[in-house]
């Protein structure tokens, strides 16, 4: 069974930093993975997606990476703002089975 | 539709009713999923549906838990003799090729 693991767990940051969200698993056959953002009481926002045969993804201030040989994805987020405030969630397909596997994610706060 | 959307947002119900949550995917979307996401916990898969293939029903926490999918587009997720601990955002989500998943706002479904 894949597991994926989240940390840290919380972050809170100055407004303008520049931070970095860890995602590792545990089975490098994957599919693909996802990053999403979740805003409390709300469903999910996909943010990027990344193919196994992809390195990275890059979209505005955020920036994607992939590792499989070593189980790890990145979220790469430039100069943070306020609105950055959510929860950050991974989450990877695998070639068998249908499911994503979700970590837990990362709850930001971003600090005016 | 534009985006993937979900009835009721909320809902409130007594312990041993019946209850059905909607999932209006996205048009043209073959791929579907239930997850389940309980307070302080991560996303549970669920159920998923293919196409016309028999849906991946491995996810399903009890047989009180079922769902279907009528014409390949609405979905509906069917709780028989609710219990508390059955109280979580029940998110749905659909994709067309796997390479992008979009997800709804959920349905908050409260057991007291």
């Amino acid at each position: 069974k894949q597991e994926v693991t989240q940390i840290p767990a919380a972050l809170s940051v100055p407004e303008g930093e520049n931070l970095v969200l860890n995602c590792s698993f545990t089975d490098s056959a994957i599919y693909n993975l996802q990053w999403f953002r979740q805003d409390p009481g709300k469903g999910l926002t996909s943010l990027l997606l990344i193919q196994s045969s992809q390195r990275e993804q890059t979209s505005g201030r955020l920036n994607a990476s992939l590792d499989k040989s070593s189980g790890r994805s990145t979220l790469y987020i430039a100069a943070s703002q306020p609105g950055d405030s959510a929860t950050y969630l991974c989450a990877v397909r695998i070639y068998t089975g249908n499911q994503f596997y979700f970590g837990t994610g990362t709850s930001l706060t971003v600090i005016p | 539709g534009a985006g993937v959307s979900q009835s009721p947002s909320n809902k409130v119900t007594e312990k041993g009713k019946d209850v059905e949550l909607r999932c209006d995917p996205i048009s043209g979307h073959t791929a579907l999923y239930w997850y389940r996401q309980s307070l302080g916990q991560g996303l549970e898969f669920l159920i998923y549906f293919q196409g016309n293939s028999a849906p991946d029903k491995s996810g399903l926490p009890s047989d009180r838990f079922s769902a279907e999918r009528t014409g390949g587009s609405v979905s509906t997720l069917t709780i028989q003799r609710t219990q508390q601990e059955d109280s979580a955002v029940y998110l749905c989500a659909s994709s067309l090729d796997h390479y992008g998943y979009t997800f709804g706002s959920g349905t908050r479904l409260t057991v007291v």
